[in-house]
């Protein structure tokens, strides 16, 4: 166990729906991450959140929206999904550092099919 | 914008054998450089680090280098074993900004026969 949880850890959607994936970290870290992990490419970070103010948007589509209410939990809400939206979704969380010295801790990820 | 890169993208070992993953960096100010490991239906996990002050770091049988006016790393397993199989990524703090921001290599598949 690394001290970040995410669920759901399987979900299958229509492009129509709307769904969120919760993540929540019990490390006392400061900062939290989505990223998505699609096959044969490398991981790309989607959101940032520092202090639970969002300090990085890698462009990604609105169809993606991130929460933060807490430093211990981040949401990312679903809507009108595309089939290439399928993939992992991994959190992670650490805690932030003058450096920029920062071991991230991931969770086990959300596997997600849209339909 | 910050590019790693890593190679090869598959590597098959015989248990006993030693395993070398490279990776190249872009960012001349990267001063993190992390390296994790990822296993079927996990999430990645750290393994090792090394910051751009050393040159070599060790931790049993895994070590890390760092060249940093070839701007490459490498991440060298001794002894494998079958349970060191796995997805290994590694990573670079993107110019080494404040905020934590990760840039990963696309990663390596190693396969440890027994």
């Amino acid at each position: 166990e690394t001290g970040v949880t995410q669920t759901p850890r399987h979900l299958v959607m229509g492009m129509t729906n709307k769904k969120s994936l919760k993540c929540e970290q019990h490390l006392g870290h400061n900062a939290m991450y989505w990223y998505k992990q699609s096959a044969k490419k490398p991981l790309e970070l989607m959101f940032v959140y520092n202090f639970k103010e969002q300090t990085e948007n890698n462009s990604v589509p609105s169809r993606f929206s991130p929460e933060c209410p807490n430093s211990s939990h981040l949401f990312l809400h679903l809507h009108t999904l595309q089939p290439e939206d399928s993939a992992l979704y991994l959190c992670a969380s650490s805690q932030e550092e003058t450096g920029g010295y920062n071991e991230q801790f991931f969770g086990p990820g959300t596997r997600l099919t849209v339909l | 914008g910050e590019n790693v890169e890593q190679h090869p993208s598959t590597l098959s070992v015989q248990e006993g054998d030693s395993a070398v993953i490279k990776c190249t960096y872009s960012d001349s100010a990267s001063n993190y450089f992390p390296w994790y490991k990822q296993e079927l239906g996990k999430g990645p996990q750290l393994i090792i680090d090394i910051r751009s002050n050393v040159g070599e770091k060790k931790d049993q049988r895994i070590a890390v280098t760092l060249n940093k006016t070839a701007k490459h790393f490498s991440l060298h397993i001794t002894e494998t074993q079958p349970e060191d199989s796995a997805v290994y990524f590694c990573a670079d703090n993107a110019g080494g900004t404040s905020y934590g921001k990760l840039t990963f290599g696309q990663g390596t598949i190693l396969t440890v026969h027994p």
